[in-house]
């Protein structure tokens, strides 16, 4: 069964860069059928897809979100990364990271999320 | 103010039928495929629905998914207080490259 873990640090300082990693096991994250992205969800709002990443380390991004966002993989470790810069309260959300179908545009797979909450 | 439109909330009683639109336009959902997803409270959504009408295995039978030129919908049959959740449609838009979710519909089951 595939699974997917977010970690990293819960509070970030404004200004600051967040960094969240995304463990996935119970597959490679080298198959060639999937990309692999990140979601967030703002408290009480609707879902805002960051950005994708194929194991060949091709990456997507959202327009909105381009200039600071990051996106790596560690094939050897079968993690992905994401990095936020010059984060605002306005990053305070919960992320996700997902496992894409390009073909069918659908994300099957999502980690249990994890609250990265930006203040001082 | 999302891509794509859904209705705050709908309700309906135990057993009833319910359905959840999704409007979008040619760019998003009129040349893309759509997929659902529920959101139980405090969990992460979950996938329903790929390609228009999919169902992914373990999704019941009760639940289905249509498309129709730029809107779909997500019917549920035989509701149970269990599939009290927000309820989020998604697809990729051509014209702004990136992956849309609609705004989210909460269902409550009376």
């Amino acid at each position: 069964q595939l699974r997917l873990q977010e970690s990293g640090p819960g509070l970030v300082k404004p200004s600051e860069t967040l960094s969240l990693t995304c463990t996935v096991s119970g597959d490679s994250i080298s198959s060639s059928s999937y990309y692999w992205g990140w979601i967030r969800q703002p408290p009480g709002k609707g879902l805002e897809w960051i950005g994708s990443i194929y194991y060949s380390g091709s990456t997507y991004y959202n327009p909105s979100l381009k200039s600071r966002v990051t996106i790596l993989v560690d094939t050897s470790k079968n993690q992905f990364s994401l990095k936020l810069s010059s984060v605002t309260a306005a990053d305070t959300a919960v992320y996700y990271c997902a496992r894409l179908i390009g073909g069918s545009g659908s994300f099957d797979y999502w980690g249990q999320g994890t609250l990265v909450t930006v203040s001082s | 103010q999302s891509v794509l439109t859904q209705p705050p909330s709908v309700s309906a009683a135990p057993g009833q039928k319910v359905t959840i639109s999704c409007s979008g336009s040619s760019s998003n959902i009129g040349s893309n495929f759509v997929s659902w997803y529920q959101q139980l409270p405090g969990t992460a959504p979950k996938l329903l629905f790929y390609g228009n009408n999919k169902r992914p295995s373990g999704i019941p039978d009760r639940f289905s998914g249509s498309k129709s030129g730029t809107s779909a919908t997500l019917g549920i049959t035989g509701l149970q207080t269990g599939d009290e959740a927000d309820y989020y449609c998604g697809t990729w838009d051509s014209n702004l490259s990136v992956w849309v979710f609609g705004g989210g519909t909460r269902l409550t089951v009376l």
